[in-house]
């Protein structure tokens, strides 16, 4: 099985940009979704197909991809977006869908 | 409205059974594809298995193989996940999720509201 990495938390101020990273070996081959989690609830897809926003998700969500690390940026932060945001690859030649470790972005 | 709607809270002992289930509306069940996903209190999401509606075919985490049973019965659109013998460690949140578009392939953007097992020793 292959893992993907996240930073535990991210800081960022209202109004500013956050980037959360997400390694790892085999997402140069893969599609990488992101997911929002906020307390109590379900997650909530952000970004599919590395950079693709489904309807309904605001547009200062955006997501790119290099090589083995692709990041998912809020731009214009609002404290709404405090949350844990998880990255997910699916491979269907291995356990077929991985979640990264999850990063808890706080907005002060 | 396309969602899942998962069974209530559970709270059992050591060495119980337990089956929970995760119920489709709004969209035809048998299309795509079911995972359930594990959250143990304070961490993050694991994703156990899949299920595909319409033949029953599922595929396991290798992690989870062996620990829990993924079945569904499409004649009332409703997925289910099993234990035959809890263990402590089985104390989490379960959600189900599933996707509502094909583009969405390899996403969930559908997920149920979660059900909290919580096992006591």
């Amino acid at each position: 099985s292959y893992e993907l990495t996240q930073p535990p938390s991210v800081s960022v101020s209202p109004g500013q940009t956050a980037r959360i990273t997400c390694s790892g070996d085999a997402l140069s081959k893969l599609y990488t979704y992101w997911y929002q989690q906020k307390p109590g609830q379900a997650p909530v897809l952000l970004i599919y197909k590395d950079s693709e926003r489904p309807s309904g998700i605001p547009e200062r969500f955006s997501g790119s991809s290099s090589g083995t690390t692709v990041t998912l940026t809020i731009s214009g932060a609002q404290a709404e977006d405090e949350a844990d945001y998880y990255c997910q690859s699916a491979d269907s030649n291995g356990p077929l869908y991985v979640f990264g470790t999850g990063t808890k972005v706080t907005v002060l | 409205e396309v969602q899942l709607v998962q069974s209530g809270a559970e709270v059992k002992k050591s060495g119980e059974s337990l089956k929970i289930s995760c119920k489709g509306s709004g969209y035809t069940f048998t299309t795509f594809w079911i995972a359930w996903v594990r959250q143990m209190p304070g961490k993050g999401l694991e994703w156990m298995g899949i299920i595909y509606p319409d033949t029953s075919d599922a595929r396991y985490n290798p992690s989870f193989q062996g620990q829990v049973t993924i079945s569904v019965d499409k004649s009332i659109s409703t997925a289910y996940l099993q234990w035959s013998s809890l263990k402590a460690s089985d104390t989490a949140m379960y959600y189900c999720a599933t996707r509502s578009k094909s583009i969405l392939f390899g996403a969930f953007d559908i997920w149920g509201q979660g059900t909290m097992v919580a096992v006591s020793s």
